[in-house]
């Protein structure tokens, strides 16, 4: 079974702009979830997608959002951007709600 | 906060168990631990969880103490493959949030 693909890798952007990162997650996984990761403040939760709905959210602006296709499928979009918002953005697949969480490799995102 | 203690740092020699502890003295009936690892800039891995029994599956072996204030993970071989930052979590079963909340870890260093 492939694992979960996160896209793009690597991103540079610039302060005020928006970004898309996408998430694949393992075939038969339904639940996903978006953390965030920087050397200050470590690994934080950003918001949990389960049947294409938000079920729970971390504590972050409304500039961060999300969705999740039919096809389990997830995209995060973080709007304004931030020279703050730079930091390793992690996707992680379940079966489903409470089960393990596998983790992708991540999006690197650089504000400039 | 997390709701976890565990050391900032260890040293394992290459070929010897690790035995990584952990303190939550603070658990409720109803939630798991899970243990993952970080190994530099890649996405967490999950290596193992338990209730209240101890478990063992191809990566480690997890001993949590009758009274489940503690948890001992154990890398029966350790390899300088295994040097990473290991995370230990609790996480609630049943309905409710899912979130993994990540605390500092312990830095494991094996060493040749």
């Amino acid at each position: 079974k492939a694992g979960v693909t996160q896209t793009p890798r690597y991103l540079i952007k610039t302060r005020g702009q928006q970004v898309t990162l996408s998430c694949s997650p393992i075939s038969g996984h339904r639940s996903v979830s978006w953390y965030q990761q920087t050397p200050g403040q470590g690994l934080q939760f950003l918001f949990e997608y389960f049947s294409e709905t938000q079920r729970n959210k971390g504590n972050f602006p409304g500039r961060f959002s999300g969705r999740q296709f039919s096809n389990s499928r997830s995209e995060m979009n973080v709007s304004t951007l931030e020279l703050g918002d730079s930091a390793l953005y992690l996707c992680a697949s379940s079966e489903t709600r409470g089960t393990e969480a596998f983790f992708g490799q991540g999006t690197r995102l650089t504000v400039v | 906060d997390a709701k976890t203690t565990q050391p900032t740092s260890m040293d394992c020699a290459e070929g010897r168990a690790a035995n990584l502890p952990c303190n939550h003295s603070t658990i409720s009936g109803n939630e798991y631990v899970y243990w993952y690892r970080q190994i530099h800039s890649q996405g967490p891995q999950y290596i193992i969880h338990g209730l209240k029994n101890n478990e063992t599956n191809e990566m480690a072996s997890l001993i949590i103490t009758e009274d489940r204030k503690s948890s001992t993970l154990i890398l029966p071989h350790a390899t300088l493959r295994d040097t990473a930052v290991y995370y230990c979590i609790l996480r609630i079963s049943g309905a409710g949030s899912y979130q993994l909340t990540f605390g500092k870890g312990t830095k494991l260093s094996v060493i040749p």
